[in-house]
């Protein structure tokens, strides 16, 4: 079935260190969804990247969409505390139905001020 | 406000209890759906509906079952039968096919 993987699993930074990470398919998506997770929280959706190639920014964040469709990053410049929590990918169409997500397991990016 | 409520958010249960969590949404969403989060891992696909009246198993239905008689309700009922119940448990609806989706804020059942 699909899976996807991201890495790394952890990250620390120092507050004002940048950070990516890098999320991998094994199939083709339709579209690539990026979700961040506060702890204690739920995932909140950030943004759906949906042709090759595509580059988005949301103010420090920078994600980008593999030319094959295949993989995607998210790279945050100059991080703040405020930027701690786990960013999960995901991609529809496992199990053969684009209802369905195919999460991550995720980056768990933590800050020191 | 529109959004996704579910309830409680702790939820404590004896081994060998069935037990029902609610999810409420009034974003006028046709699919829903239920996630199983564990520490340190990702999200694991329960149970989702496209539509009313219709729903499907996802990756770790075993010991789970779901209804979802109207639009805006999909209760996840965790019985017995399933062998590690306790975990964080999030539902989510979504405008329709490959949409982004939202989600609730979570309810935390342990059983012991």
């Amino acid at each position: 079935g699909q899976q996807v993987m991201q890495i790394p699993q952890y990250q620390h930074v120092q507050e004002g260190e940048d950070f990516t990470t890098y999320c991998n398919s094994s199939t083709t998506l339709s579209n690539i969804q990026w979700y961040k997770q506060r702890p204690g929280g739920h995932p909140v959706f950030l943004i759906q990247l949906v042709k090759s190639g595509e580059v988005k920014k949301q103010k420090r964040l920078t994600f980008q969409f593999g030319e094959a469709k295949k993989n995607s990053s998210l790279h945050i410049t100059a991080t703040q505390t405020t930027d701690v929590g786990t960013y999960f990918c995901a991609g529809p169409g496992g199990g053969g139905s684009n209802y369905k997500l195919t999460f991550g397991k995720g980056t768990l990016l933590t800050v020191n001020p | 406000d529109g959004g996704i409520t579910q309830s409680p958010k702790y939820l404590f249960r004896k081994e060998g209890q069935n037990v029902t969590l609610s999810c409420e949404q009034n974003l006028n969403h046709d699919a829903m759906y239920w996630y199983r989060q564990d520490p340190g891992q990702g999200l694991r696909l329960i149970y989702y509906s496209q539509i009313v009246n219709d729903f499907q198993k996802g990756d770790i239905a075993e010991g789970y079952s779901v209804s979802r008689e109207k639009k805006e309700s999909f209760p996840l009922t965790v019985t017995s039968a399933q062998k590690n119940p306790t975990a964080f448990y999030l539902c989510a609806s979504s405008d329709g096919e490959g949409y982004e989706q939202y989600f609730g804020p979570g309810t935390r059942l342990t059983v012991t």
